[in-house]
């Protein structure tokens, strides 16, 4: 069974600094890997998709890393700003559906 | 890009009522839709996958009789939540796949909190 890490829960962080959110899996049999965001009380906006066969992606300020071999895809933020702040989800779809981390809830302090 | 509807955004209903909530893909069909329910400071964990013109397939441990799910057509997936009860309070959220689409990317709605009293 899937289970996925992410790694801080929680981070705050001044304007302007470029940060690391850490997502870990156990099972490696994936098909691609999602970075969402979700603002509180709304749905999730896609980030960022990297297909299995890929090792990163790249969106603005925004970069996806993926390591099927160690289980492990980070995203990182450049240059964060206060509309960064929100809760960044990973999710990976294989043999069942996307199966979801709990999320890093980040705040961008002005 | 694609975009899904998802409606209502907020509901608070009485125990023992029945709510829907409507999924609608606009720019697109979508044979299959998710159904997801999120508690707080939880993940977000798949309920059911909703299949046009067949029947859902629920996950383990989710009533198939108290959330009734409906995809009569290709833009149109609902939840029926049926005899609500407080521990039904909870954000649902619904998800398409366009087929059509790069990559296979899942577009999510806006969600519905669901307040059962």
């Amino acid at each position: 069974k899937q289970e996925v890490t992410q790694i801080p829960a929680a981070l705050s962080v001044p304007e302007g600094e470029n940060l690391v959110l850490n997502c870990s899996f156990t099972d490696s049999a994936i098909y691609n890997l999602q970075w969402f965001r979700q603002d509180p009380g709304k749905g999730l906006t896609s980030l960022l998709l990297i297909q299995s066969s890929q090792r990163e992606q790249t969106s603005g300020r925004l970069n996806a890393s993926l390591d099927k071999s160690s289980g492990r895809s980070t995203l990182y933020i450049a240059a964060s700003q206060p509309g960064d702040s929100a809760t960044y989800l990973c999710a990976l779809s294989g043999n069942t559906p996307l199966v979801f981390g709990k999320g890093t809830r980040l705040s961008v302090i002005a | 890009g694609a975009v899904v509807s998802q409606h209502p955004s907020r509901v608070i209903c009485k125990s023992g009522t029945s709510v829907k909530i409507e999924c609608r893909s606009l720019d697109f069909q979508a044979t299959t839709m998710f159904w997801y329910r999120q508690f707080p400071k939880q993940s977000l964990m798949l309920m059911a996958t909703s299949n046009e013109g067949s029947k859902a397939t629920y996950e383990q441990g989710v009533e198939k009789d108290k959330f009734l799910i409906n995809h009569a057509s290709l833009t149109l997936s609902t939840l029926t939540v049926t005899s609500a009860h407080p521990e039904d309070s909870s954000f649902y959220i619904c998800s398409a796949r366009d087929p059509g689409g790069l990559n296979e990317k899942l577009f999510f709605g806006s969600g519905t909190q669901l307040s059962v009293l």
